[in-house]
């Protein structure tokens, strides 16, 4: 199975930053990459899909890039409703694997 | 608007068996492939199984393989998940997630996710 590596676990920050999250994949994914956005008590939203489009829907302020093993999500002036818990999914091979997570907080 | 409901959740003891249910609505069920990820309570995200347009292809996570089985009915825009021999690692929310293609096994992305369902496996 592929193996899905994010940094930071957590992160602080202030409202009006910019912000980057990583993703590292155990091997080449190509641009298979996806990330979601989880609130606490709700179901995960698709933010990103393919490394870099954005989902119907979703603010401007979200974008995706990368490609083979390494990919970032960044967050161009972080707003209150983003504060959450953002993982990452590769869909290049089956199963499907995601990201630890990564814990976004208000500082 | 797309929505997923999943029932059949709730507490069992470990080695017996539960089926959770999902009901689609609000996009033609039987062109897209379906999905159960699970959630074990403050965890990251499990993909469980998937299940073709047709329910001619099928597929499941390690840990679930061989005690799980994914089934749909197009006719009643309806998903399940029979679970058996739970154990404790069991214990997780449920969440019937709608595949952005037939095929369950092609370029994996779940754009639509139901509020999930609470599998609890305890004595």
């Amino acid at each position: 199975d592929i193996q899905m590596t994010q940094s930071p676990s957590s992160l602080s920050a202030s409202v009006g930053v910019r912000v980057t999250i990583t993703c590292r994949a155990s091997q080449s994914i190509s641009s298979y990459l996806n990330w979601y956005q989880q609130k606490p008590g709700r179901a995960p939203k698709l933010l990103i899909y393919a490394a870099s489009n954005l989902q119907s829907g979703v603010p401007s302020r979200f974008s995706g890039s990368g490609s083979g093993t390494d990919f970032t999500l960044t967050i161009s002036s972080l707003q209150p409703e983003d504060f959450a818990t953002y993982y990452c999914q590769q869909s290049f091979s089956t199963p499907p694997t995601f990201g630890q997570g990564t814990k976004l907080q208000i500082k | 608007e797309v929505q997923l409901v999943e029932s059949g959740g709730g507490l069992v003891q470990p080695g017996r068996s539960l089926r959770l249910s999902c009901a689609a609505s609000g996009f033609r069920f039987d062109d897209y492939a379906m999905h159960w990820v699970r959630q074990a309570p403050g965890k990251g995200l499990e993909w469980v199984s998937g299940i073709s347009w047709s329910s001619g292809g099928v597929g499941y996570g390690d840990s679930v393989r061989g005690r799980f089985i994914i089934s749909r009915d197009n006719a009643k825009n309806s998903l399940y998940l029979q679970m058996n021999s739970l154990r404790a690692e069991d214990t997780a929310f449920y969440f019937c997630t709608k595949g952005s293609n037939a095929d369950y096994d092609v370029a994996l992305k779940f754009d639509s996710w139901g509020q999930g369902t609470l599998v609890a496996v305890s004595s």
